[in-house]
């Protein structure tokens, strides 16, 4: 089985642009689950994905958002890109989304914010 | 609410020695605990995890980790190391009773000397 992939890899951007990131979780997998992780902050849960809806939340700002398809694919949007955005944006993927389910990461894209 | 504790920022260890990597957590209720690993430009990779049952779980590429109730603890080890391990682990928990997100520890890279 293929693993997660995400789109683009590498990303570089201005402040004050929006930027979209693509996550194809693993085939069969329903959850998808999107991180951030800086060298200041470590990795921290941006928000969970099943069955197109968003079912848990983490503590960033409205700026960050996505959505989820009925393939289950996942996209991530930034708007009003601030220099702190600037990190790896990894995306994971479970079956079922259930709290003992692995979380499968992808490669994560890497987004700099100038 | 949920944390994971890695003490150490960094591991050394010669190469055919044991290797252990350390993790506490603190939850509320019953913890799922997993172990990843990173290398260099790659998302996280997983080694185990740990949902009820025997507290030794095996994993993948020789690792295995224990968990113990009693001291809130899930190290990671392996018998002997290895230097293609050298990386960036990072021990991760889950409430019982909590939202679908995982809470990272800092992460610990490991060193393996030849």
């Amino acid at each position: 089985k293929a693993g997660v992939t995400q789109t683009p890899r590498y990303l570089i951007k201005t402040r004050g642009q929006q930027v979209t990131l693509s996550c194809s979780p693993i085939s069969g997998h329903r959850s998808v689950s999107w991180y951030q992780q800086t060298p200041g902050q470590g990795l921290q849960f941006l928000f969970e994905y099943f069955s197109e809806t968003q079912r848990n939340k983490g503590n960033f700002p409205g700026r960050f958002s996505g959505r989820q398809f009925s393939n289950s694919r996942s996209e991530m949007n930034v708007s009003t890109l601030e220099l702190g955005d600037s990190a790896l944006y990894l995306c994971a993927s479970s079956l079922a989304g259930y709290l003992t389910d692995t979380q499968y990461f992808g490669p994560g894209t890497r987004l700099t914010v100038l | 609410a949920q944390s994971v504790a890695q003490p150490e920022d960094q591991v050394n260890v010669a190469e055919g020695n044991p290797l252990t990597v350390k993790c506490t957590y603190s939850v509320s209720g019953n913890p799922y605990l997993f172990w990843y690993v990173q290398y260099p430009n790659r998302g996280l990779q997983f080694l185990l995890k740990y949902i009820t049952g025997d507290n030794l779980v095996k994993g993948s590429y020789g690792f295995e980790a224990e968990f113990n109730k009693s001291q809130t603890s899930f190290h990671l080890k392996k018998p002997s190391a290895l230097v293609s391990d050298s990386a960036l682990y990072f021990c991760a928990v889950i409430m019982d009773t909590g939202r679908r997100a995982l809470t990272f520890g800092s992460g610990t890279r490991l060193q393996v000397q030849p």
